[in-house]
């Protein structure tokens, strides 16, 4: 069962775009939503995340709208940039439970053309 | 400050064959984390400890054993190992609470079991 769904799964945008990234969630327990960015050959690296009790969050370029009563939440990357070429995955997590690991979406692969 | 390492960060194995993957923080994190990254299906959790001596299973754990006799340490062991577990695997550490939910990654180890 994919508790996270990520959309869509490659991107392509022009130097200068908006970039948008879509996930959806189905687990009403999860109270923390990162966005992780991954360039080839390293391991993902915390971007931005919001909790549920605010609708978005703001940090340079990069923002994140949150949804809850839809359970869905985006990334958008304004002035997108070649350098933001990477792979984007959205991930939840609860505090509920002592477990307090990520679920991630499936990932987006982003390309920025010059 | 060396952060989160994982090794090998390469390595070859046979189908049968015991590999264990190691994992080492300099942080004092209480939180460790195993994941596994496929295409198509993001990042899914193996094991997880909230602290020495403490682990849990997660997602995806059959075949896998985990330990955890020192807070920094968090070796992974594949005790016969099978094609399908050809796969880059990523461990993470955080210093869970207070409002604190970053996880950091390693470089990754890709596995590759023929």
């Amino acid at each position: 069962q994919q508790q996270v769904k990520q959309s869509p799964q490659s991107l392509i945008v022009q130097k200068g775009g908006i970039s948008i990234i879509n996930c959806a969630y189905e687990n009403t327990a999860f109270d923390y939503f990162p966005w992780y960015q991954q360039f080839p050959g390293k391991g993902p690296a915390l971007l931005i995340a919001i909790r549920p009790d605010v609708s978005e969050k703001k940090e340079g370029r990069f923002t994140i709208s949150f949804n809850k009563s839809a359970k869905q939440f985006s990334l958008h990357i304004m002035d997108s940039q070649p350098g933001d070429s990477a792979t984007y995955f959205c991930a939840a997590s609860t505090s509920r439970t002592g477990r307090r690991a990520l679920t991630f979406g499936s990932g987006t692969r982003l390309q920025v053309q010059p | 400050d060396a952060g989160i390492t994982q090794s090998p960060r390469y390595k070859i194995t046979e189908t049968g064959r015991q590999v264990t993957l190691m994992c080492h923080q300099t942080w004092s994190h209480s939180y460790m984390f195993w994941y596994r990254q496929d295409l198509g299906h993001g990042l899914r959790l193996i094991y997880y400890s909230a602290a020495a001596d403490i682990t849990d299973k997660g997602e995806v754990p059959d075949g896998y054993v985990v330990s955890r006799s020192k807070t920094e340490n968090f070796p992974l062991t594949l005790e016969s190992a099978t094609r399908s577990q050809t796969s880059v695997y990523f461990c993470a550490s955080s210093d869970l609470g207070g409002g604190r939910e970053t996880q950091y990654f390693g470089p990754g180890t890709r596995l590759l079991v023929l």
